[in-house]
């Protein structure tokens, strides 16, 4: 079975550009998170959907977006890029909503410069 | 809500050396425990989970953790390290229906 699936795998932006980050979860999982992984802040959670719909939120601005589609692959958004939102983005997937279990990607790292 | 303390930041031990690194939570409901670990550049990996039951669980490569209620921790170890152990060592918490909740980290650096 394949695993969690993101792309691209490295990335790099100007500030002010917008950024679109895709993850497609293993076969069968209905569940995808988001995280965001940087050396000061460690491992922030940015939001989970279920069901093409969003059912848990972090606190990160609006400029962070995702959705998710009826085959369960996710896409995250990131508008007006600034220098600090260069991380690694990591997205997990599981079976369904919150059960334990989650699976990770090997992850995307934005650069913005 | 759920917190997770990591204790030590970062852990140098010679190979062959035991090895424990410690997590501490906090959590007002009934929660499963995990720790994950990172190699340069990768992903997360899934290292071991305590659901219920026994509270020693073990991975397959020879690391274990206890959950300790009463203490509200869930330690890992090892009693023997490789050079291929080094890595970062997250320890997580998920309680209900809440989102998972990592600590900060544990670089473990095992020398020759």
């Amino acid at each position: 079975k394949a695993g969690v699936t993101q792309t691209p795998r490295y990335l790099i932006k100007t500030r002010g550009q917008q950024v679109t980050l895709s993850c497609s979860p293993i076969s069968g999982h209905r569940s995808v998170s988001w995280y965001q992984q940087t050396p000061g802040q460690g491992l922030q959670f940015l939001f989970e959907y279920f069901s093409e719909t969003q059912r848990n939120k972090g606190n990160f601005p609006g400029r962070f977006s995702g959705r998710q589609f009826s085959n369960s692959r996710s896409e995250m958004n990131v508008s007006t890029l600034e220098l600090g939102d260069s991380a690694l983005y990591l997205c997990a997937s599981s079976l369904a909503l919150s059960t334990w279990g989650k699976f990770f990607g090997q992850g995307t790292r934005l650069t913005v410069v | 809500a759920q917190s997770v303390t990591q204790l030590d930041s970062q852990v140098p031990v010679f190979e062959e050396a035991p090895v424990e690194l410690r997590c501490n939570y906090s959590s007002s409901v009934s929660v499963y425990l995990f720790w994950y670990v990172q190699y340069p550049n990768q992903g997360l990996q899934l290292l071991l989970k305590y659901l219920s039951g026994s509270t020693l669980v073990e991975s397959i490569n020879g690391f274990e953790a206890e959950f300790n209620k009463s203490q509200t921790s869930f330690h890992l170890r090892k009693p023997s390290v490789h050079i291929s152990d080094t890595a970062e060592y997250f320890c997580a918490v998920q309680g209900g229906s809440e989102k998972l909740v990592f600590g900060k980290g544990t670089k473990l650096t095992v020398n020759p």
